[in-house]
């Protein structure tokens, strides 16, 4: 399975915009770039995900470089609430739906 | 909506029990995965079913086991429970399998403790 490397913490302050970045240098051309996060005592909770183009939901953006081999989840204004592990997956585009997990960011934001 | 729902949320065993995990899928999700998430550590895959049918399987030894009913709500069993197998684990379903389908939705776990 291709792998990713995140950094392991990152802080933030509150109301300014967050980039976590995710480097996936083996990704192959079927490989979904996602992205969860998991609150404190909860389960993971989807944010986004993508294939080759930038996305943008109501959480995050998604900017995904044109080689793919890196990602960035895009926080547009920090909340105390969106402190959280926040993990990159590569996901099978085929039949197979599992997650693999790594270690993820765990970002911290200061009011 | 109801969610995903777990149960039980909290369960203390000792070593050499057996436990099973219960996992309700939100209405009209057909696939059920089941992770175990160590303390200080992402979630491991331990099993996909969809349709009633695993479609995935992880490294994990054959004390654990799951079926899908029906209904599409899932168990989890391990058998002669190790102290290694305290964990929160996590059911998360889904419409379908794909990764182009995007999420999956998780519930909030069973914390397992096995003294």
């Amino acid at each position: 399975d291709a792998k990713t490397t995140q950094p392991n913490s990152m802080e933030s302050n509150e109301e300014e915009p967050v980039h976590l970045p995710c480097n996936h240098s083996t990704i192959s051309g079927t490989d979904y770039i996602h992205w969860y996060r998991q609150l404190p005592s909860q389960g993971p909770e989807y944010v986004i995900h993508g294939l080759t183009s930038n996305v943008n939901n109501r959480m995050a953006s998604l900017a995904i470089a044109e080689d793919r081999k890196s990602s960035t989840l895009i926080l547009h204004r920090a909340t105390l609430r969106d402190a959280a592990v926040y993990y990159c997956i590569l996901r099978y585009g085929g039949s197979q739906g599992n997650l693999i997990f790594g270690k993820g960011t765990k970002l911290s934001v200061k009011p | 909506d109801a969610g995903v729902t777990q149960s039980p949320t909290h369960l203390i065993k000792t070593r050499g029990q057996h436990v099973t995990l219960r996992c309700s899928p939100i209405s009209g999700h057909k696939s059920v995965s089941w992770y175990q998430q160590v303390l200080g550590q992402g979630p491991q895959f331990i099993f996909q079913y969809y349709e009633k049918e695993e479609r995935g399987r992880g490294n994990f030894p054959d004390r654990f086991s799951a079926r899908q009913f029906p209904n599409y709500s899932s168990e989890l069993n391990v058998n002669a429970l190790l102290l290694g197998d305290s964990a929160l684990y996590l059911c998360a379903s889904s419409f379908s399998m794909g990764a182009e389908f995007g999420e999956l939705f998780f519930g909030e776990g069973s914390r397992l403790t096995v003294l």
